[in-house]
This record gives structure tokens, sequence and C-alpha cells, in this order.
């Protein structure tokens, strides 16, 4: 069976600090991929990053990195600089295969960015 | 609007009525997907859908829920005689294909009331 961990229920920081969110999952798969997706306030899921197991290059989108361990089964996202624009929760995925993407989500991760 | 269209946006029912929940994927996306989310927790995958076919039902409860996606049309939902466990926000996603890591492209989601 999949699962996938997101122990911080929600993380405060204050504008322009830097926030790592943290994602450990389980799988039997030996390939596999790892998703991450953005909610904010009104509701919509975003996607953010897609990576896939054989893959452990880090990964920078601008403010935005992900490292990918497949040592420790984690996939944790870190925001440089925050802004209150960040402020939204974060959900980690991980794919099973045998048709089609039915994601296995974490519970997410609620973080507030203030001023 | 070239996203996935869900509505309403927010539905109202009293115990016992149907809920009818509506979902236009992406243009050229064939493939659809439904999951659920309870307050406070992750998405959990429901039903995964080509057109005309139901491909993956496993997360579906085995009563009073169903799913289609007609040939013409948009994806359905349908609760029957809802119960206040059923308020959830419910989210589709759709896919140009069936591959497993094909990121879903989510709509805004319908947020269920039973009253």
């Amino acid at each position: 069976a999949q699962k996938v961990t997101q122990a911080q229920t929600e993380i405060s920081v204050v504008e322009k600090e830097d926030v790592t969110l943290d994602c450990v999952y389980e799988t039997r798969d030996t390939t596999y991929y790892l998703f991450w997706y953005k909610q904010p306030p009104s509701g919509e899921l975003v996607f953010l990053i897609r990576r896939n197991s054989f893959d452990e290059q880090n990964e920078i989108s601008g403010r935005y990195s992900w490292n990918f361990q497949k040592s420790t089964s984690s996939f944790n996202f870190t925001i440089t600089a925050s802004q209150v624009v960040d402020s939204a929760v974060y959900f980690c995925a991980l794919s099973k295969g045998g048709g089609g993407n039915k994601l296995t989500f974490g519970t997410g991760t609620q973080l507030k960015v203030e001023l | 609007n070239a996203g996935v269209m869900q509505n309403p946006r927010h539905l109202v029912r009293r115990r016992g009525q149907e809920a009818r929940l509506r979902c236009s994927p992406m243009k050229g996306h064939s493939h659809v997907y439904w999951y659920r989310q309870l307050p406070e927790e992750g998405l959990k995958f429901m039903v995964y859908l080509q057109k005309e076919n139901i491909i993956d039902e496993s997360g579906m409860p085995k009563e009073r829920f169903s799913a289609e996606f007609p040939k013409e049309g948009p994806s359905i939902l349908r609760i029957q005689q809802v119960v206040r466990g059923d308020s959830a926000a419910y989210f589709c996603a759709s896919t140009p294909d069936g591959a497993y890591n094909s990121p879903l492209h989510f709509g805004n989601g319908t947020r269920l009331t039973v009253t």
C-alpha cells in the first residue's frame, strides 16, 4: 500500500523567511512519480512539480526548490524568501501505476506567511 | 477558460436528496478523475473514467455513489440519498492520456453541504 506523510500540519512564518515543507512517502513500486500541489484559500488545486523516481537531482524554479532523496523516501519543498501570496495548503502526492494517474495525497501542510 | 470546469461551485442538499456534480475536462482531455476532500484531510481518489468507460472505481463507496462520462457532455458524479457524512469538497481532474505520470489538472471543486 502507498502512503504519503506530511507531518507538519501548520507552519507560520514571517515574510521573507525561508520555509521547508516535509514529505515522506512509502511505496513498493520501483518506478513512481511524486507531485506537489498548492491549494490557495480560493480552493483550487494548482500543480507545482512532478518528479520521477529515477531522477534525484534537485530542482529549482524561482523561489521554489525541491529536494528528492530516495534513500530517505523524502521529497521536501522549500520556499525561499516567502511572501504572503505563498499562504496556502500544500499537498504532496504519489502516483500509483496500473493505469491512469491515481494519486495518493498527504494530508497537507497549511502555510501561513505573515507580514 | 480552457481549464477544468466544475459546477455547481456550492451545493446544499437535505438528507435523503440526490446530488449531481458536473465536470467538463480541459479541451483535448479524455480522462477524468474524481477526488473527495473531507475537512482537514487530503484528497482521496474515488473513480477514474474515460469516455463512456469506468476504468477504476476502487475508491468509490459501494452504495449510493455512481459516476459516468458519456460520449457527449460532462462527467457526472451522482450521490443518491445523501447523508451528512457526504459533506465534502469534490474535485474533478483531467489528463490528456492514461499515463501515470501525467499531471492532474484540477477544477475548482464542488463544495457539498448536507443539512
